[in-house]
């Protein structure tokens, strides 16, 4: 199937510190999506990157693509106790607004 | 920015009932909406997508009889998951797609629903 396979699957850090998540895909895509999900709760768009862009910030988020090795990564800065959560990739391929979400990293930094 | 609600958030029935998810948006008209499943520490796996008016398109797997989707308006899409058991248990997310952009880029997500069947 198109689902990414994300890694770590999950990660633990002390605040302060960078979390670096990575997240590989199968086939050509239109674009690639960061979501956060805090438990139980709904999620949370991150940031967009389209498959003719190599990278993207936005405030302590950094997002690149690599569409010749399939694959993305998610690089959160200078941690927080609050950014533990959930975080999902998820691919837009072909026509149409289908999201193909990966398989996650559970994120926690330690206060 | 746009917002999408989804009602209820957390819903607790007995086996054999049936449990209506409703899935709004509320400052945009929806042409298309989606359904995901969600297990515990899983991703969101992709249930089905809504086209306001028309059938729903099910992925490969997911009962139609047993998840009926229903999207009668540009604004309302409804998840009735019918004689409902235990391995139905989930948490179940929507996402409309708004009227302008491109593809994937204008979707927005409901607060989703847990749903626990006794």
């Amino acid at each position: 199937s198109q689902q990414g396979e994300e890694d770590p699957q999950a990660l633990s850090i002390q605040e302060g510190e960078n979390a670096t998540m990575n997240c590989s895909y199968k086939t050509s895509i239109n674009n690639l999506q960061w979501y956060r999900q805090n438990s139980g709760r709904g999620l949370v768009h991150l940031i967009l990157i389209r498959s003719n862009e190599r990278e993207k910030h936005s405030g302590r988020l950094r997002v690149t693509l690599d569409t010749s090795k399939k694959s993305s990564s998610l690089l959160i800065t200078a941690s927080r106790a609050a950014d533990t959560a959930s975080y999902f990739c998820a691919t837009s391929i072909g026509s149409g607004d289908k999201l193909t979400f990966g398989t996650g990293t559970r994120l926690a930094v330690r206060p | 920015g746009a917002v999408v609600s989804q009602h209820p958030s957390r819903v607790i029935c007995k086996s054999g009932t049936s449990v209506k998810i409703e899935c709004r948006s509320l400052d945009f008209q929806a042409t298309t909406m989606f359904w995901y499943r969600q297990f515990p520490k899983q991703s969101l796996m992709l249930m089905a997508t809504s086209n306001e008016g028309s059938k729903a398109t099910y992925e490969q797997g997911v009962e139609k009889d047993k998840f009926l989707i229903n999207h009668a308006s540009l604004t309302l899409s409804t998840l009735t998951v019918t004689s409902a058991h235990p391995e139905d248990s989930s948490f179940y997310i929507c996402s409309a797609s708004g009227d302008r952009g491109f593809s994937g880029e204008k979707l927005f997500f409901g607060s989703g629903t847990q749903l626990s069947v006794l």
